[in-house]
This record gives structure tokens, sequence and C-alpha cells, in this order.
């Protein structure tokens, strides 16, 4: 099994920059992705990880680390449309083809 | 392409009933996931198919639970005398292999009552 942790709830200021944390512990490690969630709409693919260091999209980046079990979502320049939940998915060899998933942190980006 | 779809959107049925729920992957995607997800969790993985071939199942679906890609295109996930505890949101997810990015439909929530 594994062990995937991300902090539950975060609340930034519009404009702002905010960093979402995720560790994970797995044996079979073969990359990570990082969703965004809207209330009752699907995930959306932001980024995916497979190799450690930094990975610029725009104003969204990830960073990997392998050697430490962590990865970061770092989100600039904020909009309101920003707020969602963030979900830290990790791809393990040893479970097949399946994503597992943390249980999203909850980001509210206030005025 | 208009993406993952999944119908119906939503369900409501009563304890004890059948559902089926249908899933359209992206053309030309061969591998296609079944989630579910309930409030504040991030979605647990149920099955695997790669075209036709139902490769991976997780502990959590249980014998109530069956799920089939007749042709390799569409997928129905069907079940079996729900119960309360089935009560969540049924994501379809579909990959071409090429790339590990899982694109997700927007969900079927289903309320058992």
């Amino acid at each position: 099994g594994q062990n995937i942790d991300q902090p539950t709830e975060m609340t930034a200021t519009e404009g702002a920059i905010v960093q979402i944390n995720c560790t994970y512990q797995t044996s079979g490690f073969n990359g990570l992705f990082w969703y965004q969630q809207h209330a009752g709409e699907a995930p959306t693919f932001l980024s995916y990880n497979v190799l450690d260091g930094l990975e610029e999209k725009g104003r969204f980046s990830s960073f990997l680390s392998r050697s430490k079990g962590y990865s970061y979502l770092l989100l600039k320049e904020l909009q309101m449309k920003d707020s969602a939940s963030y979900l830290c998915a990790v791809y393990d060899s040893n479970s097949g083809y399946a994503l597992n998933f943390g249980k999203g942190t909850s980001l509210l980006v206030t005025p | 392409d208009t993406g993952v779809s999944q119908n119906p959107r939503h369900k409501i049925t009563k304890r004890g009933q059948n559902v089926t729920f249908r899933c359209d992957p992206i053309s030309e995607h061969n591998r296609l996931y079944w989630y579910r997800q309930t409030l504040g969790q991030g979605p647990e993985f149920l099955t695997y198919f790669q075209n036709e071939a139902q490769l991976e199942k997780s502990r959590l679906l249980s014998d109530r639970f069956s799920a089939e890609r007749p042709k390799g295109s569409f997928s129905t996930l069907e079940i079996q005398r729900t119960e309360q505890g089935d009560s969540a949101m049924y994501l379809c997810a579909s990959t071409d292999g090429s790339t590990d990015t899982q694109y997700f439909g927007p969900g079927t929530r289903l309320t058992v009552l």
C-alpha cells in the first residue's frame, strides 16, 4: 500500500502565491500527478512529474523530489477561479496502471 | 473530440435496486478506468480495461459490482442490490497508453435512499 498526505484546507489571497505540499510513500514510484477539481466536476489534469525538479506551465508549477517522497504544486497570481480542490496522485507500478490519490487540498482564494 | 462523457450525470435509486452507468472514453483511447469518489476524499480505483479486457479489479469492487467494455469502446458499470454505502460519485477516465495521463469524465453521482 501507500500513504499520500496533503493538507486538508488552505486559504490564500487573490494575486498571491500558494504552495500545496504532497508527501508519499510507495515502493514502485512511477510518476506523480496533480489534478484540479471544482466542486461537482471532474478532476482536470494540471501536471505530471516523473523526474526530480521543477516543471513550469504558466501560472502553475510542480516540483518533485523522489528521494524525499515529496512534491509541491505552486500557484502564482492567484485568481478567484483557482478556488478548488487540488489532488495529488501517485502512479505506482505495483498497482498496475491505477492512480492512487491523496484526499485533496481544498483551496479557498479570497479577495 | 468532446472528451470523456458519462451518463447519467445523476441517479437516485432506492436501496436494493440495480443501476447501470455508461462511460464513453476519448476516441482512440484504449485504456479505461473506473473510480469512486466520496465527499472529502480523493478518487479510489475500482477497475481498469485495456481495450475489451478487464485487467485489474480493486478489492473495493465487491461481487455486486460488474463492469464491461464489450467492444473496447464504451464501458458500463453495474451495481446490483444497491446499498446506502454505494452513494458516491463514479468517475471514468481514459488514456491512450502513449502517456500516463488519465483524462476524467464529469462523473455520475449516485444517491441510494
